[in-house]
């Protein structure tokens, strides 16, 4: 069980708009840290998509965006694309643990 | 460039050690806190251990906590993980990471390696 909690899936057609979810608690999100994103793509490594809750790393399609409000966090993307299909990983710090924390992560197809 | 490379990974029986490295190049090692995550086949990640870019600071998951331990050599721009009493649970892919913010703590993972297989079993 992770601390934050993501839906396990998500799809949506090509040229639509998905979210998706990680919700936490008041020891991490809600205790003001940042929440940063993954995008891991079939066998490859992870890779920063979204940090400090809503920036993109440079070279990262502005189709990509995120939000951060009370105890949870939100990705979405706009114009989705077949290259979009990967796991998705939200991250942030929790105090109570003292440990850098997961989400569970999001499968996105692209139907 | 930018790039970090792991190994060291290999099957070991229940009980026994093993010590991964990751050799950083194209940036100011001794700058950057370093974190391990690992990642069991088919699973999600797990954060496994950080040091900070003087060594200064540790931090272990409980699930680790006093089996591994994280170090670093700035002189060799390298990162370790000694792993022991190795349990059939730590069976996964073993991926390093650099922090974004020079001698920072709780920025985010911006360049990872590409991963260390370990694998535990009899």
């Amino acid at each position: 069980q992770s601390v934050l909690t993501q839906p396990p899936s998500v799809s949506g057609a090509p040229g639509q708009r998905v979210t998706i979810s990680c919700t936490g608690s008041s020891s991490n999100i809600g205790a003001g840290y940042d929440v940063h994103w993954y995008q891991q793509l079939p066998g490859t490594a992870p890779k920063l998509l979204i940090y400090g809750n809503s920036n993109r790393p440079s070279g990262v399609p502005d189709r990509f965006s995120g939000s951060k409000s009370g105890t949870s966090a939100s990705l979405a993307i706009t114009g989705l694309q077949a290259e979009d299909e990967a796991d998705y990983y939200c991250q942030s710090y929790d105090s109570s643990l003292r440990e850098w924390v997961f989400g569970g992560g999001t499968k996105l197809t692209v139907l | 460039e930018v790039q970090l490379v792991e190994s060291g990974g290999v099957v070991v029986q229940p009980g026994g050690s093993l010590r991964l490295s990751c050799a950083a190049s194209g940036f100011t090692f001794d700058d950057y806190t370093m974190h391990w995550v690992r990642q069991a086949p088919g699973k999600g990640l797990e954060w496994v251990s950080l040091i900070s870019w003087d060594g200064g600071s540790t931090y272990y998951a409980d699930s680790v906590k006093g089996r591994f331990t994280i170090s670093r050599d700035n002189s060799k721009n390298s990162l370790y993980l000694q792993m022991n009493s190795l349990r059939t649970e730590d069976t996964a892919l073993y991926y390093c990471a650099k922090i974004e913010t020079a001698m920072a703590i709780l920025d985010a993972f911006d360049i990872w390696g590409q991963g260390t297989m370990v694998t535990v079993s009899s």
